[in-house]
């Protein structure tokens, strides 16, 4: 049973564009959110983290969307640059383990 | 930032052999995790730990396989014996605090098992 979805699978942006994730879940229970950003090669390192009291939270060209009524999520990168290009993996905890969502990796073309 | 280093970052067994993956957390941090990731995809939860024991622990944290942090050191994942189904990427991550919502997992740049 898959907690924490993640789409698209893939995606792929011009530089300057914005690139839209999304991520939903299933438990009622989860109420902290973190995103990781993961480069090839290298472990997943925090990006940005929103609760489930807050529905927006930015910091700088990434803000994370949430709907608490839906189960869902959105990460916006804005102003897409090369050097975003990764992996990001949606998040998931509720007072246990961290769940992580399947990933969904963004390409930006210059 | 915080790093947290593992050893080695690639290891070659054979199948049915023991193998040790060690990890050197953040120095002040509390809690330790394992996790697992096939390929590029997804990261699965294995199993945390805190003074001295185990927390939590998934399906996919078998009998086969042990943590442990002996007198402070590294925190080690034994696996023993070890499958083809083992091969994968092996985080290890710490963290200062757990399960308040405010802890930051701080992840090492994995250790690739590949079981032959």
């Amino acid at each position: 049973q898959q907690q924490v979805r993640q789409s698209p699978q893939s995606l792929t942006v011009w530089e300057g564009e914005t690139a839209i994730l999304n991520c939903s879940y299933e438990d009622s229970t989860f109420n902290y959110f973190p995103w990781y950003q993961q480069f090839p090669g290298e472990g997943p390192a925090l990006l940005i983290s929103i609760r489930s009291v807050s529905d927006k939270k930015e910091d700088g060209r990434f803000t994370i969307f949430f709907n608490k009524r839906e189960k869902k999520l959105s990460l916006h990168i804005t102003d897409s640059q090369p050097g975003d290009s990764a992996t990001y993996f949606c998040a998931a905890q509720g007072g246990r383990a961290l769940i992580f969502g399947t990933g969904t990796t963004v390409s930006v073309s210059p | 930032g915080p790093k947290v280093l593992q050893i080695p970052s690639h290891q070659i067994i054979d199948m049915g052999q023991m193998v040790t993956l060690n990890c050197d957390p953040v120095s002040n941090h509390l809690y330790f995790y394992w996790y697992k990731q096939i390929l590029g995809q997804q990261m699965e939860f294995l199993v945390n730990f805190y003074n001295g024991k185990v927390m939590e622990k998934s399906k996919l944290f078998k009998d086969q396989f042990s943590v442990e942090r002996p007198d402070g050191s590294y925190f080690t994942l034994k696996i023993q014996p070890t499958a083809l189904e083992d091969s994968a990427v092996y985080f290890c991550a710490s963290s200062f605090d757990w399960g308040t919502s405010a802890e930051t997992l701080y992840f090492g740049s994995g250790t690739r098992l590949t079981v032959l």
